[in-house]
C-alpha cells in the first residue's frame, strides 16, 4: 500500500524558517517524481514545486521561488521542503503527492499524504 | 503563472449530469494532454479521478469522464449521486519555468 506521511509543520513567525519531511512506503520511491501541494484554509490546491525521480529537474511555482527548497533522499524514502523567509500567505496544510513515474511522461498526482499544517504567524 | 478558471460552484439532482469546465491557455490545457481531475471532499485529501484528459484510475467510478476542446478541459459526471458533493479541481502541466497549475476549484452541491 502507497503510504506517504508528511512532517515538520507547526507555528512561526513571519521571516522564519521550517523544514516539512514526507516519508514514503509501499512504493519504489527512487523511480517517481515528487511534488509539493499546498492548500490556505478555506482556499483551493496550490502546486507549489516538482523534483524529478533523481533530483536532476527541478521546479517551483513563482509563489515560492527563491524562499522554498525541495529536495529528496532516495536512500531514505523522502521529500523535504526547505521554506525561508515565511510570510502570512504561506499559511497552509502542506501535502505530499507522488508525481509520475521515471519513465512514463504526465502530469497527475495519484496518492496524497494526509498534509501538514503550517500557520506563519506573530 | 494564473490558475486555470473552473466556475465556483455547479448543482445537479440526483440521477442528473452535470459538466465542470476548466478553461486555460495554449501553453497549458491546450497545449499538452495532461489535464487531471481531483475530488476534494470536506477535511478531506484530494483524489485523483481523471488523469491524462480521459483516463480513469483503476477504482475510480465510470460516471466520472474527461474531454478537451481546445483550450478548455471538462469534466463530466454522470448519474448523480449525494456522495459526489464535494469540491472539484483540475490541474495542467505548463510551459515556461513552472510546471504546473491548478483550477480554482468548483464546488458541487447535489440537491
Amino acid at each position: 500500500e502507497v503510504q506517504l506521511v508528511e512532517s515538520g509543520g507547526g507555528v512561526i513567525q513571519p521571516g522564519g524558517s521550517l523544514r516539512l519531511s514526507c516519508t514514503a512506503s509501499g512504493f519504489t520511491f527512487s523511480t517517481y517524481g515528487m511534488n509539493w501541494v499546498r492548500q490556505a484554509p478555506g482556499k483551493g490546491l496550490e502546486w507549489i514545486s516538482y523534483i524529478s525521480s533523481n533530483s536532476g529537474g527541478i521546479f517551483y511555482a513563482d509563489s515560492v521561488k527563491g524562499r522554498f527548497t525541495i529536495s529528496r533522499d532516495n536512500a531514505k524514502n523522502s521529500l523535504f521542503l526547505h521554506m525561508n523567509s515565511l510570510r502570512d500567505e504561506d499559511t497552509a496544510v502542506y501535502y505530499c503527492a507522488r508525481g509520475v513515474h521515471m519513465f512514463i511522461s504526465g502530469w497527475y498526482f495519484d496518492y496524497w499524504g494526509r498534509g501538514t499544517l503550517v500557520t506563519v504567524s506573530s | 503563472q494564473s490558475a486555470l478558471t473552473q466556475p465556483a460552484s455547479v448543482s445537479g439532482s440526483p440521477g442528473q449530469s452535470i459538466t465542470i469546465s476548466c478553461t486555460g491557455t495554449s501553453s497549458d490545457v491546450g497545449g499538452y494532454d495532461y489535464v487531471s481531475w481531483y475530488q476534494q471532499h470536506p477535511g478531506k485529501v484530494p483524489k485523483l479521478i481523471i488523469y491524462d484528459v480521459s483516463n480513469r484510475p483503476s477504482g475510480v467510478s465510470n460516471r466520472f469522464s474527461g474531454s478537451k476542446s481546445g483550450n478548455t478541459a471538462s469534466l463530466t459526471i454522470s448519474g448523480l449521486q449525494a456522495e459526489d458533493e464535494a469540491d472539484y479541481y483540475c490541474s495542467a502541466h505548463t510551459s515556461g519555468t513552472t510546471l504546473g497549475v491548478f483550477g480554482g476549484g468548483t464546488k458541487l452541491t447535489v440537491l
